[in-house]
């Protein structure tokens, strides 16, 4: 079971909203993942949690703010937000951080700020 | 700065044929190496891997090449289907656990 849980699919937004994704594995993974893509471009790093704390952090907008509550829930709060964050967030989910490790992704939650 | 590139961003393929999906990086000091397919406003999902400690790795109909001297892999598929039509990225890990991907090539299997 190589299976990561993210909800909602779908969300859309107000700009002064405050909601939040979820992303949830029950594998025993060690390393969770927030990634972004947009449209017809690659997906990029967010956030990085390892052993449910945070070691990663590409130079991402306070206006989110991740979240991991426990070793199999990783959360993504939403606040503020641009109509240009709308976008595919992807979680994803690793044994433990280290390289040679393969990285698991969810199904994803499609973003939509209006 | 693009350190993974995929220079092909789309390829069609005859259903039957080998689809030959190819991946170029720059930094040496990745070290372990994937391919994904995606399907739009979908996840990706993992199709296979090969650590640079080798230059091949099959599963099925799919196999991963590795030329570590000329910073290359490449993804066979073989014999190609039409559920093969997707997006394909490469994608490379170094020391940390940050996953980097290539543009992406689109793959279309036709009849």
């Amino acid at each position: 079971d190589t299976e990561v849980t993210q909800t909602p699919k779908h969300l859309v937004m107000g700009m002064t909203n405050k909601k939040s994704l979820k992303c949830e594995q029950h594998m025993g993974h060690r390393a969770m993942y927030w990634y972004k893509q947009k449209a017809k471009k690659p997906p990029e790093l967010m956030f990085v949690y390892s052993y449910e704390k945070l070691s990663i952090n590409e130079s991402v907008p306070s206006r989110f703010s991740p979240e991991c509550p426990n070793s199999s829930l990783l959360n993504l709060h939403l606040h503020a937000l641009q109509p240009e964050d709308s976008a595919l967030y992807l979680c994803a989910s690793s044994l433990d951080p280290s390289s040679g490790n393969t990285i698991y992704f969810g199904e994803g939650s499609w973003l939509t700020v209006v | 700065d693009q350190q993974v590139k995929q220079n092909s961003p789309s390829l069609s393929v005859q259903e039957g044929r080998i689809s030959i999906l190819n991946c170029d990086y720059t930094n040496s000091m990745f070290d372990y190496f994937l391919w994904y397919k995606k399907y739009p406003a979908e996840g990706p999902t993992f199709l296979i891997s090969i650590s640079s400690i080798k230059d091949k790795n099959e599963d099925g109909r799919f196999t991963v090449f590795l030329n570590k001297s000329a910073k290359h892999l490449s993804l066979h598929i073989v014999p190609s289907q039409p559920g093969d039509s997707a997006v394909y990225f490469c994608a490379v890990t170094g020391t940390a656990s940050k996953l980097t991907f290539g543009t992406g090539t689109r793959l279309q299997v036709t009849l």
